[in-house]
């Protein structure tokens, strides 16, 4: 079936950038997500993007998209102590009601 | 803002007892969903929902049950319950493409 990878942990220093990454193998994925959940909750949409755009950005947060190698990265600028979290990626195609969604990130942001 | 709530933040439950685990949205959403997570497993789809009285099994439906007699509220039953249905369990809606969360539910059975 179709897959979504990203990488287990992140952990980064306050005030730097973050970058998590995605890679997918459904090529005729529509949307691709970003979900951040925070400790005891659930998931929260946090951004998406269209698979005929390259970037898109809001406020601090800025994904980009490459098709071609079905990569997907969520960059965090001035990455703080209440962005840890766990962070999924996840995509479908139009033609589905479900997402198919990566394991999830670990982002520790220390001070 | 769309607001999806589950029943119960923490349950205790015994093995062999029946659970019911509830959710509701308030946004007149389509498609409902629940998933269970475990750690280093990601999401699970166990049940979805695209319709009322409407249900599709998902990758892990075995143990479980659902039921949806109003658009509004999706429930997920555990017919008997056992220790491996000890998890995290997360009810999401969705308009058509994006899913939105409750706050999950966590059980453990004893």
């Amino acid at each position: 079936g179709e897959d979504v990878e990203q990488s287990l942990f992140l952990s980064v220093r306050e005030g730097d950038s973050s970058v998590i990454n995605c890679t997918y193998t459904d090529s005729s994925s529509t949307y691709l997500y970003w979900y951040k959940q925070e400790p005891g909750a659930g998931l929260q949409l946090l951004t998406y993007i269209f698979s005929n755009m390259d970037m898109k950005q809001d406020q601090r947060l800025t994904v980009l998209l490459n098709k071609k190698d079905k990569h997907l990265s969520l960059r965090i600028a001035d990455t703080q102590t209440g962005d840890s979290a766990i962070y999924f990626c996840a995509e479908h195609s139009g033609g589905s009601y479900i997402p198919t969604f990566g394991r999830g990130t670990s982002l520790i942001v220390h001070p | 803002d769309v607001k999806v709530t589950q029943s119960s933040r923490y349950l205790v439950k015994r093995t062999g007892e029946k659970v019911f685990l509830e959710c509701v949205q308030d946004m007149d959403h389509e498609n409902m969903f629940w998933y269970r997570q475990d750690p280093g497993l990601g999401l699970r789809l166990i049940y979805f929902s695209y319709d009322v009285k409407m249900k599709e099994k998902g990758d892990i439906p075995e143990g479980y049950s659902v039921s949806r007699e109003k658009k509004e509220r999706f429930s997920l039953i555990l017919e008997s319950a056992s220790t491996n249905q000890t998890s995290m369990y997360l009810c999401a809606s969705s308009p058509k493409n994006e899913q939105y969360f409750g706050p999950g539910t966590r059980l453990t059975v004893t």
